[in-house]
């Protein structure tokens, strides 16, 4: 079946570090976004890309980083600049003229 | 500025009520869609409806109805007969095409359907 993978389903990582949380497709679909999603609230955009090899910061960028080597794959790095990364971490994937498809999510917490 | 305005925080009903979930969204582009989603406890984002800015049809999906009024830049979800099942925290979401299709979401209403 089609979808969305996102791994892994929980993240532990230490102050400092740097953690890439993975999303994988094989939807085909050209454009891939990720959010995050804090308690109690909405989904915020960090990055997106609507084709490979390029991407665009979304609303809160900073402290993040991703690449779009293949139309597949878009990880997304939450470096040490991210000064609460904390939070519940949404992939998702779309075509256009079709819908949004998302991923079971990466939960990261700070220890 | 805000994108969507989802002013219910929490509804709590008791089963077998109706119950109406209200957005407001703000664009300036003709062209735009608008979703509903359904999270539930586990996280996952389930899609419930997509409706562009030129069908201004309701729909009706079984107890589901979405009422999409452009005048008053509107898009509310109704569930008739509620379930148990029903309870999760509930988004609506707008694209739209001179933002490259990426989704705004709005804050979220938790839906608690009591037994």
């Amino acid at each position: 079946d089609g979808g969305i993978t996102q791994s892994p389903k929980y993240l532990f990582r230490k102050e400092g570090q740097n953690v890439t949380l993975s999303c994988e497709q094989n939807l085909n679909h050209d454009a891939m976004y990720w959010y995050r999603q804090d308690p109690g609230q909405g989904l915020r955009l960090i990055y997106y890309s609507q084709i490979v090899n390029d991407f665009q910061k979304g609303d809160i960028a900073e402290g993040y980083s991703v690449s779009r080597e293949k139309k597949e794959s878009f990880p997304l790095t939450v470096t040490s600049a991210q000064k609460n990364p904390t939070a519940f971490y949404l992939c998702a994937s779309h075509s256009r003229g079709g819908g949004y498809t998302f991923g079971s999510g990466t939960r990261l917490t700070v220890v | 500025a805000q994108k969507v305005t989802q002013a219910q925080t929490e509804i709590s009903v008791v089963e077998k009520e109706d119950v109406t979930l209200d957005c407001v969204y703000e664009t300036r582009d003709t062209t735009y869609y608008l979703f509903w989603y359904k999270q539930p406890p586990s996280g996952e984002l389930v899609f419930l409806i997509r409706r562009n800015s030129f069908d201004e049809q309701n729909e009706i999906s079984g107890r589901y109805s979405w009422n999409f009024q452009k005048s008053t830049s509107s898009f509310n979800f109704t569930i008739t007969a509620s379930q148990v099942v029903d309870s999760a925290v509930y988004f609506c979401a707008l694209s739209e095409a001179q933002r490259n299709n990426d989704m705004r979401f709005g804050a979220g209403t938790r839906l608690t359907v009591k037994p």
